[in-house]
């Protein structure tokens, strides 16, 4: 069964570089969520999407922006990098037509900063 | 704004032993409280999707229960094993949106 796709799996940048990840959600998924893992941190929630619209702002910076497209995939895109946005960086998707569909994440894209 | 809580934070237990964990949501526009286990450099993986009031679900040696009524579901697991060792999510969707907790970090002493 197809799964959740992010791409790149690896990015590596310097410092006040921009970065762009993608994400495929599972075909017939509605709503996608992008999270944010630092080195030894707990999972931050960034923001969501559902049908093409953000569904929910969480602790992104003003420096991210992100959107979903007309063929559901979402990219988050990364301005003025810093070291502190060395991470990983996950995506999940989902059904909104039930209320108890479960997320599908990705493997995850880990984004460098040096 | 939904206010979803986890506690403890953190927790530490002896391989072995048994531990359980808790999410506080609100108890109005309930839809579903989802849990999730995320271990380090791995995606997350869905452990449970609960939707009645009173459910109890199962999973190996991992159960949840809910009480919709005031607003909390229990993570157990029973005789914890290394691998246990992750954060676990719980999520609450209400009113068609989901919102995540921060989390509890398990850590199993061997």
């Amino acid at each position: 069964a197809a799964g959740v796709i992010q791409s790149p799996r690896h990015l590596i940048k310097e410092k006040r570089e921009t970065a762009t990840l993608k994400c495929y959600p599972i075909p017939r998924h509605d709503t996608v969520y992008w999270y944010q893992q630092g080195p030894g941190q707990d999972p931050q929630f960034l923001i969501s999407f559902y049908e093409k619209m953000q569904s929910d702002k969480g602790s992104i910076p003003d420096r991210f922006s992100a959107q979903q497209f007309s063929d559901y995939h979402s990219e988050l895109n990364m301005s003025s990098l810093e070291l502190g946005d060395s991470a990983l960086y996950f995506c999940a998707s989902s059904r909104r037509t039930g209320h108890n569909e479960k997320l599908f994440f990705g493997s995850g894209t880990q984004l460098s900063v040096l | 704004i939904l206010n979803v809580e986890q506690s403890p934070q953190s927790l530490h237990v002896q391989e072995g032993d048994s531990t359980n964990f808790t999410c506080s949501f609100p108890s109005s526009n309930f839809y579903a409280l989802h849990w999730y286990r995320w271990e380090t450099a791995k995606s997350p993986e869905a452990l449970f999707v609960m939707t009645l009031n009173g459910d109890e679900k199962k999973k190996g040696r991992i159960s949840a229960t809910l009480n919709t009524k005031e607003g909390y579901s229990y993570l157990y697991i029973k005789g914890s094993q290394p691998e246990d060792s992750a954060t676990y999510l719980c999520a609450f969707n209400g009113a068609q949106k989901l919102v995540f907790g921060q989390g509890t970090r398990l850590t199993i002493n061997p």
